[in-house]
């Protein structure tokens, strides 16, 4: 059974923070990783992928991979209220797609 | 308006009824799967499948069967649903498989008593 672990939080930070989410997996042949935002009450969606070794930014958000400690994690910096969500990490192995139970992001204004 | 979509988006039916949930996309994905999502346990993948005529079991395809004859959809049946079939279910699709961003359906909540 492949796995994926997350902290279930929830995780405070106070509003302009830098909020730190962590991810591991349980299979060294994992092939790409995602973090998906869920708002309560409603569906995933895709915020950041990555696929290689180290880190990847996109805007407010960096996607940071280590396949040799298998971990994954998402730096969301000046963090905002809205930002206030669960944060769902998945792992792809082969055609299927694995997440983890997700960590609940409280930023506090 | 690319989306996917479900049907019922509430149900509460009893043990040993057979139900089905519908999910279509407009996006010519090839690929489409459905989760269901329980507290404490996340999504976890029930079956997917690559494209029309070829699915294969999730993590928990126990109680669920699936069909896809069209490309564009994909229902999920219950055939004698129980009450562990209790859950928030999630259609997903995308263009190019597991590693493609999913699109996701705005869920279905079942209840079964």
């Amino acid at each position: 059974q492949k796995e994926v672990e997350q902290n279930s939080g929830p995780l405070s930070v106070p509003e302009g923070a830098i909020a730190s989410l962590n991810c591991t997996y349980s299979d060294r042949g994992s092939q790409s990783f995602f973090w998906y935002r869920q708002y309560s009450g409603k569906s995933p969606e895709l915020i950041m992928f990555i696929y290689s070794n180290g880190d990847k930014e996109d805007g407010r958000f960096t996607a940071q991979l280590n396949k040799a400690s298998q971990y994954v994690s998402l730096l969301i910096r000046d963090s905002q209220p809205s930002d206030s969500a669960t944060y769902l990490c998945a792992v792809r192995y082969g055609n299927k797609l694995v997440f983890g139970a997700g960590t609940i992001l409280r930023v506090k204004s | 308006e690319a989306q996917v979509t479900q049907n019922p988006r509430y149900l509460i039916t009893v043990t040993g009824k057979k139900l089905t949930v519908t999910c279509s996309q407009n996006m010519n994905h090839e690929y489409m799967s459905w989760y269901r999502q329980d507290p404490g346990l996340g999504l976890r993948q029930i079956y997917y499948s690559m494209n029309v005529e070829v699915t294969d079991k999730g993590d928990v395809p126990e109680g669920y069967k699936v069909s896809r004859k069209e490309k564009r959809n994909f229902p999920l049946i219950l055939e004698s649903p129980s009450p562990n079939q209790t859950s928030l279910y999630f259609c997903a699709s995308s263009q190019a498989g597991a590693g493609d961003e999913q699109f996701f359906g705005p869920g279905t909540r079942l209840t079964v008593l």
